[in-house]
């Protein structure tokens, strides 16, 4: 069945260092993907999201991009801050409206 | 725009108590989900309604969980009789469905249920 696979947390970055949280995928057909985040005591909010192939979803400073030959959608950003520590989820949505969601990765952010 | 509005934000129960959460999803989007969140996991997916059908509720657990969308517009989600392992966090999300390719969900905060 389809799947999501995100790099394990937590991430611990001092401010203003370059971040990586990997995610790949397994799907059948063309699912669109998607980076949520989650701070603490709130619901998920929509981060980016990429909806075909060579897409590059961007938001924030955030940015991923779609990549169907890897079957991965590695989020980025070039430098992070206080703020962004929460926890990250990585989705993608099969055809049918079914959304399947990694388990997250918590990043920590050091001032 | 007002979001996703769920309550309560928090109940502790006994076990074998019944406990409801309600949803009032984004004015105007016809697709609504339940989710359940356990600690240090991603959402997963207990049912979707499509206006007031539930369209998808294969992984709802139907001996004890129960859900209504009366009207299509707010949700309610019941337990009867809770479990210990019922205790998570209940999010509910909403989507308009005008653009297959561009819907998006919008989630609300979640109702965190501890059940002793």
């Amino acid at each position: 069945g389809d799947s999501v696979t995100q790099m394990e947390g937590p991430v611990t970055l001092s401010e203003e260092a370059f971040l990586t949280i990997n995610c790949t995928y397994t799907a059948t057909g063309y699912p669109s993907l998607f980076w949520y985040v989650q701070y603490p005591g709130e619901g998920l909010q929509l981060l980016l999201k990429a909806t075909k192939a060579d897409d590059k979803g961007s938001n924030k400073g955030f940015e991923a991009t779609y990549r169907k030959e890897t079957t991965s959608f590695h989020l980025e950003k070039g430098s992070v801050q206080v703020s962004d520590s929460a926890v990250y989820f990585c989705a993608l949505r099969a055809g049918t409206y079914k959304y399947i969601f990694g388990t997250g990765t918590r990043l920590k952010v050091l001032a | 725009e007002a979001g996703v509005v769920q309550s309560p934000r928090y109940k502790i129960i006994e076990k074998k108590q019944p406990v409801a959460f309600w949803c009032n999803p984004i004015s105007g989007h016809n697709t609504l989900y339940w989710y359940r969140q356990n600690l240090g996991q991603g959402p997963e997916l207990l049912i979707r309604y499509e206006n007031e059908e539930a369209v998808d509720d294969s992984q709802l657990p139907k001996d004890r969980f129960s859900a209504e969308r009366l009207k299509g517009v707010d949700s309610t989600l019941k337990i009867q009789p809770a479990e210990l392992g019922d205790s998570a966090v209940y999010l509910c999300a909403s989507s308009s469905r005008r653009d297959r390719w561009e819907e998006t969900q919008y989630f609300g905060p979640g109702t965190r249920l501890l059940v002793l």
